[in-house]
């Protein structure tokens, strides 16, 4: 059984500058979170997909967005970066009834200068 | 606002201490409890796992509680050692209605330090 992979491990971008990161979900798992984890600071909920679709967000601007693909693996994507988007994004998969709770991945370190 | 609250924010003990991390949550519409581990700069670890329906959970040394009626959870960790030393977090899960499923919501974490 596999776990929840994420790509790229660290990440540096320019203000203004557009990134996507990428995760594969555990295996058996159909439903895909993603958090922000600020330095310091528990992780914020940013959205979930499910069958594909957004299902559920968290206090997250638009330029926050993702997608779902139909091996469950997901993107995040965020546009015109701010300094501010400077944190540890995570990723979690878990079964539609979240009974066996939630798997997380090591993570994105993101730094944006 | 569903709210989780952890303290302390930081522990230090010495090693082979017996020591509790508590969890509060304002959100009694918690439907189940997860704690984390968390090393520096690395992702979650799942420790343990409190369904609605439980009160506690064991594993090894770590034993979590969950007491739905005073929104309290406690993480026990006995005869603790220097591999223990991370960030306990814990996080409840708050379903939504209307559609979309639930979401976690962490609190901020209690460092814990475990001396030699």
């Amino acid at each position: 059984e596999t776990g929840v992979t994420q790509s790229p491990t660290h990440l540096i971008k320019t203000r203004g500058q557009q990134v996507t990161l990428r995760c594969s979900s555990q295996s058996g798992h159909n439903t895909v979170s993603w958090y922000q984890q600020a330095l310091g600071q528990g992780p914020q909920f940013i959205f979930q997909y499910y069958r594909e679709e957004e299902n559920g967000r968290g206090n997250f601007p638009p330029r926050f967005s993702g997608l779902q693909f139909p091996n469950y693996s997901s993107e995040l994507n965020v546009n015109a970066l701010e300094l501010d988007d400077s944190a540890l994004y995570l990723c979690a998969s878990s079964g539609t009834e979240n009974y066996y709770g939630y798997t997380f991945g090591s993570g994105t370190r993101l730094t944006v200068v | 606002k569903q709210e989780v609250t952890q303290i302390p924010a930081a522990l230090s003990v010495p090693e082979g201490e017996n020591l509790v991390l508590n969890c509060s949550f304002t959100d009694s519409a918690i439907y189940n409890l997860q704690w984390f581990r968390q090393d520096p700069g690395k992702g979650l670890t799942s420790l343990l796992l409190i369904q609605s329906s439980q009160r506690e959970q064991t594993s090894g040394r770590l034993n979590a509680s969950l007491d739905k009626s005073s929104g309290r959870s406690t993480l026990y960790i006995a005869a603790s050692q220097p591999g223990d030393s991370a960030t306990y977090l814990c996080a409840g899960y708050i379903e939504n209605y209307g559609g979309s499923q639930g979401n976690l919501i962490f609190g901020k974490g209690t460092k814990l330090s475990v001396k030699p």
